[in-house]
């Protein structure tokens, strides 16, 4: 597609349940990112694909989150049991290359309420 | 451990004056260098790059940033503001080049008043 496409862009839901959020990255970029926006907080980097394969998953602050990659093209980030804490923007972006050189194409995000 | 300092979370400028966004880097290595811009319920937006050429850099929307590696800076400046320019800026680096490591500031609100 022309730009990096997620989706919900809002999700409300209560503790204790697991939310999907999806992204689809621009078409062609191999490298794949998520970070989470909190008020507050500032950005903070999730987790990094490369193809398919998740080289640094340091970011995920805790087992509750896991994310795959299918086909070089979609990713998933799941939240296992969410946390009031876990209310924040997520946000996908998506490169050519993991590398400077680069501009990080982000998509609009979505935005996670836990109630 | 390195850090990103925007100078101001909150600026306001006039229609038409000079709009100043400061960045401060904390290594003496040079870094790459990047702004971005979030308009309202909206993604980031790539504004420029700084990844070692030109110490001038040039984006989108009459914005242009220069690295002064002396002062460990990268400010934001566009010569006349619009109110299409009211959004929150992010300056953002990384040292290895990678985004994985990409660190960023806490943000800047830009209001243009008319």
């Amino acid at each position: 597609g022309a730009g990096v496409s997620q989706s919900p862009s809002n999700k409300v839901t209560e503790k204790g349940k697991d939310v999907e959020l999806r992204c689809d990255p621009i078409s062609g970029h191999t490298a794949l990112y998520w970070y989470r926006q909190s008020l507050g907080q500032g950005l903070e980097f999730l987790i990094y694909f490369q193809g398919n394969s998740a080289p640094d998953k340091s970011g995920l602050p805790s087992d509750r989150f896991s994310a795959e990659r299918t086909g070089g093209s979609v990713s998933t980030l799941t939240i296992q049991r969410t946390q009031q804490e876990d209310s924040a923007v997520y946000l996908c972006a998506s490169s050519r290359q993991d590398s400077g050189n680069y501009g990080y194409t982000f998509g609009s995000g979505t935005r996670l309420t836990v109630v | 451990a390195q850090s990103v300092t925007q100078l101001g979370s909150h600026v306001s400028v006039s229609e038409g004056a000079l709009v100043l966004l400061r960045c401060n880097y904390s290594s003496s290595v040079p870094p790459y260098l990047f702004w971005y811009v979030q308009y309202p319920n909206q993604g980031l937006q790539l504004l420029l790059k700084y990844t070692s050429a030109a110490t001038l850099v040039k984006g989108i929307n009459g914005f242009e940033a220069e690295f002064k590696k002396s002062e460990t800076s990268f400010h934001l400046t566009k010569p006349s503001a619009h109110m299409s320019d009211a959004a929150e800026y992010f300056c953002a680096v990384s040292w290895s080049g990678s985004a994985r490591q990409l660190t960023f500031g806490s943000g800047t609100q830009l209001t243009v008043l008319p």
